[in-house]
């Protein structure tokens, strides 16, 4: 089944300890993105991939890191945790950018005190 | 500049209603226009696109509307159904860096 999985689904930390959110996406495509949700601001991009090795800051970048060492994987990188990072993330792929159907993973919810 | 502008922030239909929800952008280097749908504790999925070279284009009871003078575009839900209940995002592409601007999402509730 073609999908973009990621984990945790759920995750409280605290504030300043490092954490990681994982993304995969089995359908080979070309161009990943992260997103964050929050009420009245709808999705905002972090970060987007076109391709590995290739990354570069969306709209919100501040305080989060990505890589794209593989083509299937995009992680998502908290290196030191805020409350103002509580939200709602969505990782999502495309076959090559944004004309293309963006297939989303089924979110992660991040609460950071 | 890069903004899209979304209303209502929320929305209640009667079943077999007509919803519509409207978006307004400002920049003209925006040159595909999606909709997607959100079911609660899902991720968004595209439910309908247009390109900006046609005024409107219909997938069901959904439409969407795209007026390129008035810089607008908007999704009618025809014969409104309580499965519909959802939030519905539009959103813009903009080319260069290429990349997918969202709206701040409408959250529709249809009542039977």
């Amino acid at each position: 089944e073609a999908q973009v999985t990621q984990n945790p689904r759920y995750l409280i930390t605290v504030t300043g300890k490092k954490l990681t959110v994982t993304c995969s996406q089995n359908m080979n495509h070309e161009y990943m993105s992260w997103y964050r949700q929050d009420p009245g601001l709808g999705l905002r991009q972090i970060y987007y991939s076109m391709n590995v090795e290739v990354t570069d800051k969306g709209d919100v970048p501040e305080g989060y890191k990505v890589s794209r060492k593989e083509k299937r994987n995009f992680p998502l990188i908290l290196e030191s945790p805020s409350p103002n990072q509580t939200s709602l993330y969505f990782c999502a792929s495309t076959v090559r950018g944004g004309r293309d159907e963006q297939y989303f993973g089924p979110g992660t919810r991040l609460t950071v005190t | 500049q890069q903004q899209v502008k979304q209303s209502p922030q929320s929305l209640i239909v009667q079943k077999g209603g007509i919803s519509i929800i409207n978006c307004a952008y400002e920049n003209t280097a925006f040159d595909y226009f999606p909709w997607y749908q959100q079911f609660p504790g899902k991720g968004p999925a595209l439910l309908i696109a247009i390109r900006p070279d046609v005024s409107e284009k219909k997938e069901g009871r959904f439409t969407i509307s795209f007026n390129k003078s008035a810089k607008q575009f908007s999704l009618h839900i025809m014969d409104s159904q309580p499965g519909d209940s959802a939030t519905y995002f539009c959103a813009a592409r903009l080319k260069y860096p290429d990349k997918l601007i969202f709206g701040t999402g409408t959250r529709l509730q249809v009542f039977p």
